[in-house]
């Protein structure tokens, strides 16, 4: 099945810099790549998400990037606020059986007022 | 907010006794996911619902159950409950067809087994 790997782990910020978080999957077919965040007690929520016929998605502050090739995607986040500190998540969807998601480790992001 | 909610918000077990968890998906979606999340890990999917009827399945074992009811919502069963079996236990529904398949979570429900 899909393996996907997340890095970093943990990030800390200064509020008003960028924070980058990159994601890699195992497999090829996988077609669809969201990402969450989950904040304390709360279940994780759409943040953005790409498919695999585009090679980069903006949503305000937020982009999303995809290599293919590479198979690795990573999650872009400018001006961060200190409301944007919570987990994020990234996953990959497969094109086999149930359209789940394989989610990676995640990444607690701290944004230092 | 997404339209998704689960019932109990939090459960405590002791560890060989059964639990259901409620899940009811948001308005217009068909499918309901099922992901155990254990403290510090991502998201793991357990199984999914589409049509009443498991339409996939996770690395887990048969005492992990569900059902779906012609209104979408749906149930998580877990019989002979184990330590590990403590964990969030969140639902995501989703509209299968027409490309529209992006997966809403709810809030969860925080299941502790002693």
């Amino acid at each position: 099945g899909e393996n996907v790997e997340q890095h970093p782990s943990t990030l800390s910020v200064q509020e008003g810099d960028s924070a980058v978080i990159k994601c890699t999957y195992s497999d090829s077919a996988s077609n669809y790549f969201p990402w969450y965040k989950q904040e304390l007690g709360k279940g994780p929520q759409l943040i953005i998400d790409i498919r695999s016929n585009v090679g980069e998605k903006k949503d305000q502050r937020i982009a999303v990037t995809l290599n293919k090739t590479a198979k690795h995607f990573s999650l872009h986040i400018t001006e961060t606020q200190p409301e944007d500190s919570a987990v994020y998540f990234c996953a990959a969807r497969g094109q086999t059986g149930a359209n789940n998601l394989f989610f990676g480790t995640g990444t607690r992001l701290t944004v230092i007022p | 907010e997404t339209g998704v909610t689960q019932s109990p918000t939090h459960l405590i077990k002791t560890r060989g006794q059964q639990v259901t968890l409620r899940c009811s998906s948001q308005s217009g979606h068909n499918t309901v996911s099922w992901y155990q999340q254990a403290l510090g890990q991502g998201p793991q999917f357990i199984f999914q619902y589409y049509r009443e009827e498991e339409n996939g399945r996770g690395n887990f074992p048969p005492r992990f159950s569900g059902l779906q009811f012609p209104n979408y919502s749906s149930e998580l069963n877990v019989n002979a409950l184990e330590l590990d079996d403590s964990a969030l236990y969140l639902c995501a529904s989703s509209r299968v067809g027409g490309g529209a398949d992006t997966q809403y979570f709810g809030p969860g429900t925080r299941l502790t087994v002693l």
